[in-house]
């Protein structure tokens, strides 16, 4: 499995912009980059998927250069409620139908008004 | 359309008690896990079921048995439960492998928070 690298925190204030950043150095040829968000007392909740190049939806967009082995979330204009961790997985599906990816610790986004 | 749930919600036992952790998804997934989540910590997985009938151990099995009842429903059972095994435990669905799914999405239930004493 691909080990994922996030910083442990950030801070932004609202209304900014926001970049997390995942290193992924032994990201494999069939694996695609996911990203989760996670409230306090909740389960994980998916945000965005992709394998290269740019990825956009209305919540979020996915950076990936070329050699893949970074991706960046960027979130824009961050408010209040965007305050939560941040998980950056790697993985793909295996012989077995098994989607082999592992949660980090994940970076925790703290928004300040 | 629930989703995935889970039941129950909170649960204490002392120290050599069971207890079945029950899983349900009516979204027709072929793909179901469990995970962990230990305070300040990411989530680790358990074990998790490709398909009906089948199951395979994740990253933290021991002390763990599951059973993949049908396509909907997947149980975690804790046989004899430790204080280490105080945690959040939370049950995953994906589509993937469904025909034409090309989605990584995981869909998670609720969580059921367990204290063991």
């Amino acid at each position: 499995l691909a080990k994922t690298t996030q910083p442990i925190s950030m801070d932004s204030y609202e209304g900014q912009e926001v970049n997390i950043t995942c290193s992924h150095n032994n990201i494999a040829t069939n694996d695609y980059i996911t990203w989760y968000q996670q409230f306090p007392s909740q389960g994980p909740r998916f945000i965005i998927q992709g394998y290269k190049t740019k990825v956009t939806n209305e919540v979020a967009s996915l950076f990936i250069p070329a050699d893949r082995k970074s991706s960046t979330l960027s979130l824009p204009r961050v408010s209040l409620s965007d305050t939560a961790v941040y998980y950056c997985l790697v993985g793909g599906i295996n012989s077995g139908g098994y989607q082999k990816v592992t949660f980090g610790t994940g970076t925790k986004l703290q928004v300040i008004p | 359309n629930a989703g995935v749930t889970q039941t129950p919600k909170f649960q204490v036992l002392k120290t050599g008690q069971s207890m079945t952790l029950q899983c349900a998804q009516d979204m027709n997934h072929n793909s179901m896990y469990w995970y962990r989540q230990d305070p300040g910590m990411g989530l680790r997985l358990i074990y998790y079921s490709a398909s009906e009938g089948t199951t395979d151990k994740g990253e933290v099995p021991n002390g763990y048995n599951v059973s993949r009842l049908n396509k909907r429903e997947f149980s975690l059972r804790l046989e004899s439960a430790a204080p280490s095994q105080t945690s959040v435990y939370f049950c995953a669905s994906s589509g993937a492998g469904l025909a034409g799914d090309l989605s990584y999405e995981q869909y998670f239930g609720p969580g059921t928070r367990l204290t063991v004493t």
